[in-house]
């Protein structure tokens, strides 16, 4: 039962840098979504996707781009590294009407 | 619109003796409140969650809050903290009607317990 798989858990880029972080789920969950987690501030929504093909921005959606090809995966790129997007990324998974989300264990991220 | 305030960042409190975790919400709908739990580099867990049955909800490690719609309060409670309780509790309450269940969080509430 492995849940909402995230990789990498730790990574360092430089400014300017692209790269992606990987979400997958095996629950079979419509909805997906990526969150960011700065100290002191909770966790902000990124993007979210009610489904395979389907995304929409959540409150902090710049610098960020996301694509939902199938039901299980749900990556989240960065285009352009910028110091600001040094934070903690959380994936998160939950069913239509449910109430309660799934989260995977979190990306560290470090832009230098 | 939705939101929920976490009245206190930090709560220390000695093993043994109670715990209790204050959060305010706001709400133009009936809310779904949940509160979730996150121990050092982990990931985030569900404690308990109100979705308008009973207003004292039960949640795991011995757990509880109660839903007070007069005074717009979910607060969390446990009678007697354990070391294994410290963490980051976040409060949060389910987004706006509709199908995309967007969940907004409180800051979090950093729980010290000392022996």
């Amino acid at each position: 039962n492995a849940g909402v798989t995230q990789t990498p858990k730790f990574r360092i880029l430089k400014i300017g840098q692209s790269m992606t972080l990987q979400c997958a789920q095996d629950m079979n969950h419509n909805y997906m979504y990526w969150y960011r987690q700065d100290p002191g501030m909770g966790l902000k929504l990124i993007y979210y996707s009610v489904g395979a093909g389907i995304t929409d921005k959540g409150e902090v959606p710049n610098g960020y781009n996301v694509s939902r090809s199938t039901t299980e995966d749900f990556p989240l790129r960065l285009e352009l590294a910028a110091p600001s997007q040094t934070s903690v990324y959380f994936c998160a998974s939950s069913l239509p009407g449910s109430d309660g989300y799934t989260f995977g264990s979190g990306t560290r991220l470090t832009v230098v | 619109a939705q939101s929920v305030t976490q009245l206190d960042s930090h709560v220390s409190v000695s093993e043994g003796t109670p715990v209790l975790l204050r959060c305010n919400y706001s709400s133009s709908y009936s809310p779904s409140l949940f509160w979730y739990v996150q121990h050092p580099n982990k990931g985030l867990q569900l404690l308990l969650k109100y979705t308008s049955a009973a207003t004292l909800v039960k949640g795991i490690n011995g757990f509880e809050a109660e839903f007070k719609k007069s005074e717009t309060s979910f607060h969390l409670t446990k009678p007697s903290a354990h070391m294994s309780d410290a963490a980051e509790y976040f409060c949060v309450v389910s987004g706006a009607g509709g199908a995309t269940n967007k969940l907004i969080f409180g800051t979090g509430t950093l729980l010290a317990v000392q022996p």
